[in-house]
């Protein structure tokens, strides 16, 4: 079975570029989670999703951060502009919804704003 | 969002001993606690989850150990293996259609 797909898997750009990753999830998974990790704060929820809906976006630090999910099996997460402490691992996750649904994670983006 | 505390920050524990890594809670809303294990340039991946109707749960090598008066959980990584050097995350969940809330994560290091 294929799991959480994210692409670009690196990315390398400057300051105050605009920064797009990409998430597939698991076909038939209908939540949807955005993380970021860092050393300093772990993992970190951004913002997550219910059959598309976004229900909770409190964690996505600024104004600069925006998500989308226009169907079942695509999301993305932008920044912009972004900025050097924007650096991290970005992962998506994806569950079934409910209690005791593992979530299962993709491996990642890793973004380095310069 | 409900905070759950995590330790130690790293270990590092010889191979063929007992790993283990503790969990705390405030939240007594919480009913399902998994763990989740995290290799280098990979996502997180469940390794084993816990509802506190029961005190223990083992799967293989791998224990967790449940005591809700405490609000404290903790894994125990039995006869530890340089393969089990990673990083590990414990979670919490409330009930509905809640995200998990995780631990900051442990680096655990087994060496030869």
């Amino acid at each position: 079975d294929a799991g959480v797909i994210q692409s670009p898997r690196h990315e390398v750009t400057e300051m105050g570029q605009e920064v797009t990753l990409r998430c597939k999830p698991i076909s038939g998974h209908n939540s949807l989670f955005w993380y970021r990790q860092t050393m300093m704060r772990g993992l970190e929820l951004l913002i997550y999703f219910n059959n598309n809906v976004p229900i909770d976006d409190s964690g996505m630090p600024e104004d600069r951060f925006s998500a989308k999910m226009p169907n079942a099996s695509f999301s993305t997460l932008k920044i912009q502009p972004s900025e050097p402490r924007d650096s991290a691992v970005y992962f998506c996750a994806s569950s079934f919804l409910g209690v005791g649904q593992p979530q299962h994670f993709g491996d990642g983006t890793r973004l380095s704003i310069l | 969002q409900q905070q759950v505390k995590q330790s130690p920050q790293s270990l590092i524990v010889q191979k063929g001993g007992i790993s283990i890594i503790n969990c705390a809670y405030e939240n007594t809303a919480f009913d399902y606690f998994p763990w989740y294990q995290q290799f280098p340039g990979k996502g997180p991946a469940l390794l084993i989850a816990i509802r506190p109707d029961v005190s223990e749960k083992k799967e293989g090598r791998f224990t967790i150990s449940f005591n809700k008066s405490a609000k404290q959980f903790s894994l125990h990584i039995m006869d530890s293996q340089p393969g089990d050097s990673a990083t590990y995350f414990c979670a919490a969940m409330s009930p509905g259609n809640t995200p998990l809330v995780f631990g900051k994560g442990t680096r655990l290091s087994v060496i030869a």
